[in-house]
């Protein structure tokens, strides 16, 4: 067990609609990465939070967007869905990632989202 | 973002070491070797990292060439719950993770 919890482990939604993905970190973590792994593009990184501001990111389509809140979890926004949506979404945290030094990342289980 | 090689599979048996190889002939003096790993149906798990020296830890050793081009993930002991998908990946100062199709290990009994 990472630490890192996901929510929900599954969900099947049709095209054109909006879901909502949701990560928690593992305590004292200050940063929350999300990845996308479809079977076409394997692992890819998406975006990157630290302490509630958004820090890099990815290969982010437009039509997906994160937060960070106060509580340091994350959310995971996508809209507009298409076929090609459907991935295993994971999420994952780190400590501080100061610039220069090297943290390991924890990922969570995943959630698996399937588009109709 | 610097790219690593890797051989997409290699087979192993149960209770011998295995020796993961990577090479990373780009690699910058500021790039940290990371290895992760997904075993079926979970998320990455972080093995190990370096920058200069050999590293061990409780699940894994890594052995960096001197000049840094390529890596080494050796596991002691295969057991069957070592197969997986092995990724080395080059850290840059950002601390994003880009991986590539990494090393599909199999563990036969």
């Amino acid at each position: 067990d990472s630490g890192v919890t996901q929510t929900p482990k599954h969900l099947i939604t049709a095209t054109g609609q909006r879901v909502t993905l949701r990560c928690s970190p593992r305590s004292g973590d200050l940063s929350v990465y999300w990845y996308q792994q479809s079977l076409d593009q394997g692992l890819q990184f998406l975006i990157q939070y630290y302490n509630g501001e958004e820090r890099a990111k990815g290969n982010i389509l437009e039509r997906f967007s994160a937060q960070q809140f106060p509580d340091l979890h994350s959310e995971l926004n996508l809209s507009s869905l298409e076929l090609g949506d459907s991935a295993l979404y994971f999420c994952a945290s780190s400590v501080d990632p100061q610039r220069g030094s090297s943290y390991e990342q924890y990922f969570g289980p995943g959630t698996r989202l399937t588009v109709t | 973002d610097a790219k690593t090689t890797q051989p997409n599979s290699m087979e192993s048996n149960e209770e011998e070491p295995v020796h993961l190889p990577c090479n990373h002939s780009t690699i910058s003096g500021t790039d940290y070797i990371h290895w992760y790993r997904q075993l079926p149906s979970q998320g990455p798990e972080y093995v190990i990292h370096g920058l200069t020296s050999n590293v061990n830890n409780r699940m894994a050793s890594l052995a960096i060439a001197e000049d840094r081009k390529s890596s080494t993930l050796i596991l002691h002991r295969a057991t069957l719950r070592d197969a997986a998908v092995y990724y080395c990946i080059l850290k840059t100062g950002a601390n994003n993770l880009f991986f590539g199709t990494g090393t599909r290990l199999t563990v036969i009994p």
